[in-house]
C-alpha cells in the first residue's frame, strides 16, 4: 500500500522569513496530493492540493511543487506569519475522494 | 465545516466496554471517513465508506466496526477488542473526487 514520509517534522523560522516542507511518496498509482493545516485543538482544513497532470500550484503565499518522476511533493509558504503556526500533513492517495494517507505531520513554529 | 458533526466532544471509556462514536454530514457527500490521531503519528485510517451499505478497512481497523446505513450518518464503534483506544477521533467526508473535509473530532480516554 501507499506510505507517505514528511520531513522535517519541527520546523522553526522567523517571521517573513520562507519555509518549506517535503514529503514523499512509494505508490506510483498516486495522483492527488493535498495539504492540510490543524491547529491546536482543532480540526485539519485543506490549504492547497495538487493533481498529477500538474506541476506546480499558487495560491497566495502558499505553493506545491509536485515531481512525479522523483515521487516527492512540497510546501512552500513565504513571507511566514505568526498565523501560520501550525501542524502541517502532507497526504496522497489514487484519486481524490478516495482514502487518504498522510504524512506524520510537520509543526512549524513563526517567531515574530 | 459545520455541515459535519461529530459527538460527543470528549468520550471516556472503562476497561471492556464499547463505545460509539456519532459522525453525521448534511453536505450529501458519498464518501465518509474515519481517522485515528495520536501525537506524533499523524492521521491514520480505520475505515471509509464510498456509498452506502458498503465500507472498506483501512491501516489499524481491528478493535473497530462500523455501519453505514443512511448516508448521512457514519458511526464508530470502538469495542474491548481495542487495547489501546486513548486517541483523537477525526470523521471526514467527500464527494467522489473532491477534497475530504474533518469534523471537530471526538477525544476518548480510557479511564
Amino acid at each position: 500500500g501507499e506510505n507517505v514520509e514528511q520531513h522535517p517534522s519541527t520546523l522553526s523560522v522567523q517571521e517573513g522569513d520562507s519555509a518549506v516542507i517535503k514529503c514523499t511518496y512509494s505508490d506510483s498509482a498516486s495522483n492527488y496530493f493535498p495539504w492540510y493545516k490543524q491547529e491546536l485543538g482543532k480540526r485539519p482544513q485543506l490549504i492547497i492540493d495538487i493533481r498529477s497532470n500538474v506541476g506546480e500550484k499558487k495560491d497566495q503565499r502558499i505553493a506545491v511543487t509536485l515531481n512525479k518522476t522523483a515521487k516527492h511533493f512540497s510546501l512552500h509558504i513565504t513571507e511566514t506569519q505568526p498565523e501560520d503556526s501550525a501542524v502541517y500533513f502532507c497526504a496522497a492517495s489514487i484519486q481524490a475522494g478516495t482514502a487518504l494517507i498522510f504524512g506524520k505531520g510537520t509543526t512549524l513554529s513563526v517567531s515574530s | 465545516d459545520g455541515g459535519i458533526t461529530q459527538s460527543p466532544k470528549y468520550l471516556f471509556r472503562k476497561e471492556g466496554q464499547n463505545v460509539t462514536l456519532s459522525c453525521e454530514q448534511n453536505l450529501n457527500h458519498d464518501a465518509m471517513y474515519w481517522y485515528r490521531q495520536d501525537p506524533g503519528q499523524g492521521l491514520r485510517l480505520i475505515y471509509y465508506s464510498q456509498i452506502v451499505n458498503d465500507f472498506q478497512k483501512g491501516d489499524i481497523a481491528e478493535g473497530y466496526s462500523v455501519s453505514r446505513e443512511k448516508k448521512e450518518s457514519f458511526p464508530l464503534t470502538v469495542t474491548s477488542a481495542q487495547k489501546n483506544p486513548t486517541a483523537f477521533y477525526l470523521c471526514a467526508s467527500s464527494i467522489l473526487a473532491e477534497e475530504q473535509f474533518f469534523g471537530p473530532g471526538t477525544r476518548l480516554t480510557v479511564l
